[in-house]
């Protein structure tokens, strides 16, 4: 079973506006992280925003927010104010604790944002 | 900090040759992952290690694939015999494994095998 499903495959938002980009997840632990990365066209990933399963607040790092909703297990990544630089592939991640104390990132499959000027 | 540093960036090889990707972490990062990046398939975890010592290699591919991390600034991923299926941007990553453990990736290594 898809443990990250990231349903959007592309998505188109006009310059200086702010856009969600959805992720829901599937874990059964009661500890796990979830992670967003960007990928530009370049091929690096880039580490965005990280937020806890037992963090009160959504996270948030300068235009990036994370709408975290435990009960609803979905970890959407806000946008707000899009650059043309936002351009991209975007990917969501869960870290997953295994027996023996191994630790796993599991990936969606990504979805393209482009911003239009 | 450089980041994480890759090498080489670009390796276009022929099946049946052995190819060596190279990493080297982030300084004072203790885990270190190698992952494999194919339209396909996605994103997938090959091995990772922890303290040098390899934790998890259940993404390894076959017996192909073989990792090390002989020292704590330094991991190969070596692909013997290679082959076409093979092809795909292979990314190392490090973290520290406490806090909120996010990894670092470095640029990849384009893996081309005709």
């Amino acid at each position: 079973a898809q443990k990250i499903t990231q349903t959007q495959p592309g998505m188109f938002v006009q310059e200086k506006e702010a856009v969600t980009l959805d992720c829901t997840y599937d874990t059964s632990d009661p500890s796990y992280g979830l992670f967003w990365y960007k990928q530009p066209s370049s091929g690096e990933m880039i580490f965005l925003i990280y937020q806890g399963s037992y963090d009160q607040q959504n996270a948030t790092e300068g235009r990036y927010s994370l709408n975290f909703q435990k009960a609803r297990k979905s970890a959407n990544l806000v946008i707000s104010a899009s650059q043309l630089g936002d351009s991209a592939m975007y990917f969501c991640a869960m870290r997953e604790y295994e027996q023996g104390g191994s630790e796993k990132l599991v990936f969606g499959k990504g979805m393209k944002l482009t911003v239009n000027p | 900090d450089a980041g994480v540093i890759q090498s080489p960036r670009h390796e276009v090889t022929e099946m049946g040759q052995e190819v060596t990707l190279r990493c080297k972490p982030i300084s004072g990062h203790n885990s270190l992952f190698w992952y494999r990046q194919t339209m396909m398939r996605g994103l997938e975890l090959l091995i990772y290690f922890n303290n040098n010592v390899p934790i998890d290699d259940s993404g390894m591919p076959e017996d192909r694939f073989s990792a090390k991390m002989p020292n704590a600034s330094f991991s190969t991923l070596k692909i013997q015999p290679s082959e076409p299926r093979d092809s795909a941007v292979y990314f190392c990553a490090s973290c520290w494994d406490r806090g909120t453990n996010e990894q670092y990736f470095g640029p990849g290594t384009r893996l081309t095998v005709t």
